[in-house]
């Protein structure tokens, strides 16, 4: 069982460009989480997500940024016109029924955003 | 409200010598806490969970941490630290549906 795939694995932008993010969850899990963890920081929660819901984006900036967990497909994480401060690493994790329950976790490996 | 507060941003060990991380927690309701490991560069790794079994969680590569309401702590300790566990790891408790970081403990180890 593969575990939580994201890609790229680094990606690089210029001010302005447009950032998108992938993650597959492991295969089972229908709850994706996205977290942000800037430079010397710990992870901060941005948006929880089911197939085609978004269910808690309380984390996420009000601009720019969107996700999405279509029906087919890995979940998407967008931003627009990347700005410098929007470099960081980006984790999605996944779990088979909604963290409420205790239930763990599982996180990929992260996506590495430097904006130029 | 949860919360998570590690008192430690970093943490200095010899290789052989015991190893402590140390985390408080605050919630309104019974938490689930968690410790995840973070190398270098690599995603996270969940080492140990407590979800309100045994007070005393073993987690993987020898680590365990214990949780005491009392104290409202959950530490997380090694008997003797390898030059592998050099990395940064995270005190988590759960929230209504996400998890809550702490902002990491950088751990050394020495030779």
């Amino acid at each position: 069982n593969a575990g939580v795939m994201q890609n790229p694995r680094h990606l690089v932008r210029r001010r302005g460009q447009e950032a998108r993010l992938r993650c597959s969850p492991m295969k089972g899990h229908s709850h994706v989480y996205w977290y942000r963890q800037l430079p010397e920081e710990g992870l901060k929660f941005m948006v929880y997500l089911q197939k085609e819901n978004i269910i808690d984006e309380s984390g996420m900036p009000k601009e720019r940024f969107s996700a999405e967990f279509p029906k087919e497909g890995p979940s998407i994480l967008r931003i627009q016109q990347v700005v410098r401060g929007d470099s960081a690493a980006y984790f999605c994790a996944s779990s088979p029924i909604p963290t409420l329950s205790t239930d763990t976790q599982y996180f990929g490996p992260g996506t590495r955003l430097t904006v130029l | 409200a949860q919360s998570v507060t590690q008192l430690d941003s970093h943490v200095s060990v010899s290789e052989g010598t015991p190893v402590l991380l140390r985390c408080n927690y605050s919630s309104s309701y019974s938490p689930s806490l968690f410790w995840y490991v973070q190398h270098p560069n690599k995603g996270l790794q969940l080492l140990l969970k407590y979800t309100s079994a045994a007070t005393l969680v073993k987690g993987i590569n020898g680590f365990e941490a214990e949780f005491k309401k009392s104290e409202t702590s959950f530490h997380l300790t090694k008997p003797s630290a390898h030059m592998s566990d050099a990395a940064e790891y995270f005190c988590v408790v759960s929230g209504f549906d996400k998890l809550i970081f702490g902002t990491g403990t950088r751990l050394q180890v020495f030779p």
